[in-house]
C-alpha cells in the first residue's frame, strides 16, 4: 500500500512569501503529525491532528505557522511571511491512533 | 520541558560485533519509547518500540527500558554495514487526546566497519 506522501518535495521561496506544504497520510490513519528537522538534529514536533481536530499545536514556533486537516485526511502546513530561519526539512507522519508513526519523505524548504 | 539525550557519535563498531546505543529522557511521565533509523537523506524508519521495563527482542535488535533510571537502549547484534545510519531515540507521553507527538533526541551516528 502507499505510504505517507508529501508535496512538494522541494520548495524554494523568497523571504516574505507564504508557503503551503501538503501531507497525504496512509489511508485510514487517524492521526497526523507535523515535524521540522534541521540538519544533524532529530525531528522537532510542531502539531498533530486526530481526524480533523487539531489536538496540540504547542510546537508551532510562532503565529506565522498554522495547520489544518479539514476533512480528516490531507493536511496543509502553512507558513506565512517566511524567514530564512524557517529553512528546514518539514516531515509529516501518520498513525492509526496508537504510537507507531510512519514518516513521509519530507519537504525541503529553502527560504532565500 | 521534555528532553531526550543521545551521544551524537560517531560510534564505530566492527562488522559482526554488537552495537550499543543509549538514550536518556527527562520526563518521568514518558510512557512509550521508540527507536528510529535514518539513512542519510532519507526519512526516519521505525525499527523498535517498547513500553514496559525490561528487554524486547526483534531479530537482531533488542530494546531495553529502565524507567527508574529513565534510560532506554538499543542493541544491534551481528552488526552489518547496512546498519550504518543515524539512530533516533524518541519518547511519547499520552495526553487526554491520545498519543502525542514524539520528542526526539539528536540521534547517534553509527558506523559499521567492514
Amino acid at each position: 500500500g502507499a505510504g505517507v506522501s508529501q508535496s512538494p518535495r522541494y520548495k524554494v521561496t523568497k523571504r516574505g512569501q507564504d508557503v503551503a506544504l501538503r501531507c497525504d497520510p496512509i489511508s485510514g490513519h487517524v492521526s497526523l503529525y507535523w515535524y521540522r528537522q534541521a540538519l544533524g538534529q532529530g525531528p522537532e514536533f510542531l502539531t498533530y491532528f486526530n481526524y480533523e481536530a487539531q489536538q496540540d499545536k504547542s510546537g508551532l514556533p510562532n503565529d506565522r505557522f498554522s495547520a489544518e486537516r479539514p476533512e480528516g485526511s490531507i493536511s496543509t502546513l502553512t507558513i506565512q511571511r517566511t524567514e530564512q530561519r524557517d529553512s528546514a526539512m518539514y516531515r509529516c507522519a501518520s498513525s492509526l491512533g496508537g504510537d507507531e508513526q510512519f514518516f513521509g519523505p519530507g519537504t525541503r524548504l529553502t527560504v532565500l | 520541558q521534555k528532553e531526550v539525550e543521545q551521544n551524537s557519535g560517531p560510534l564505530s563498531v566492527p562488522e559482526g560485533a554488537i552495537a550499543s546505543l543509549n538514550c536518556t529522557y527527562s520526563d518521568r511521565g514518558s510512557q512509550s519509547f521508540f527507536w528510529y533509523r535514518q539513512y542519510s537523506g532519507k526519512s526516519p524508519e521505525l525499527i523498535m518500540f517498547i513500553y514496559s521495563n525490561g528487554d524486547k527482542e526483534d531479530g537482531r535488535f533488542t530494546a531495553q527500558l529502565n524507567k527508574a533510571s529513565q534510560y532506554v537502549s538499543l542493541l544491534i547484534r551481528d552488526s552489518q554495514p547496512s546498519d550504518s545510519a543515524t539512530y533516533l531515540c524518541a519518547v511519547n507521553i499520552y495526553s487526554g487526546g491520545g498519543a502525542d507527538g514524539l520528542t526526539f533526541g539528536k540521534g547517534t551516528h553509527l558506523i559499521i566497519q567492514p
